[in-house]
């Protein structure tokens, strides 16, 4: 199957910094990409979707200004956590949609400790 | 009415026994379901996905869609321990890049030896 790979696998973090974390579709062009954010115990929560060469669209909650989605190419897009809190903690996972296949992959996830 | 209901469990089954999870959906007009399973600490992996009425078969792994009844499942024949995991149902409205899909709140299904 596809794969999508993500970077870091595990960050921690001072309060107040920022961090980056990529998203790689490996073996198929992704023109849309989501991240989910995920606590102990919770389901997934769709954070925002990102559409290759424009705008993220947030979910209702999530502050456009504080994760920063870049979706630069058809393979890449990146989150950037500004300003980092220990209330960020938590597990973000990166989804590529194949178009081809109708499928969509998620990375292995990157999970994020804010002290 | 959340639009994709789970019951959370956990569901336990002996091994070698079937596992059946349900999922209901609240949007009619969902065309796409999908099941991930999901190990802890671990992100979801994709098993299956459904788009038509009826059965899907995939090894051990059943899909059962009806749109009428708006519920799709998923049974897991001769279960074993390392199928214990949470199960993600998501459904999806349509095929365009603007459709989201929309993941229940999970299964934990555990596989007692």
């Amino acid at each position: 199957g596809a794969v999508v790979s993500q970077h870091p696998s595990r960050v921690i973090c001072k309060s107040g910094t920022s961090v980056k974390i990529e998203c790689r579709s490996l073996d198929f062009q992704a023109t849309t990409m989501f991240w989910y954010r995920q606590f102990p115990k919770q389901s997934l929560m769709l954070m925002a979707t990102s559409n290759e060469g424009s705008k993220a669209t947030y979910e209702q909650g999530v502050e456009k200004d504080k994760f920063l989605i870049n979706h630069a190419s058809l393979t890449l897009s990146t989150l950037t956590v500004t300003s980092a809190h220990p209330e960020d903690s938590s597990f973000y996972i990166c989804s590529a949609r194949d178009f081809l296949t109708d499928t969509q992959y998620f990375g292995p996830g990157t999970r994020l400790t804010v002290l | 009415q959340k639009e994709v209901e789970q019951n959370s469990g956990p569901l336990s089954v002996p091994e070698g026994a079937i596992a059946s999870l349900n999922c209901t959906y609240s949007d009619r007009g969902s065309q796409s379901f999908f099941w991930y399973r999901q190990y802890s600490g671990k992100s979801p992996e994709l098993i299956m996905s459904i788009y038509s009425n009826g059965d899907k078969e995939d090894g051990r792994f059943t899909a059962q869609l009806n749109k009428a009844s708006q519920y799709v499942s998923l049974l897991i024949r001769d279960s074993q321990p390392s199928d214990s995991a949470t199960y993600l149902c998501a459904v999806r409205r349509g095929k365009t890049s603007y459709d989201k899909v929309i993941f229940g709140p999970g299964t934990s299904l555990s596989v007692i030896p």
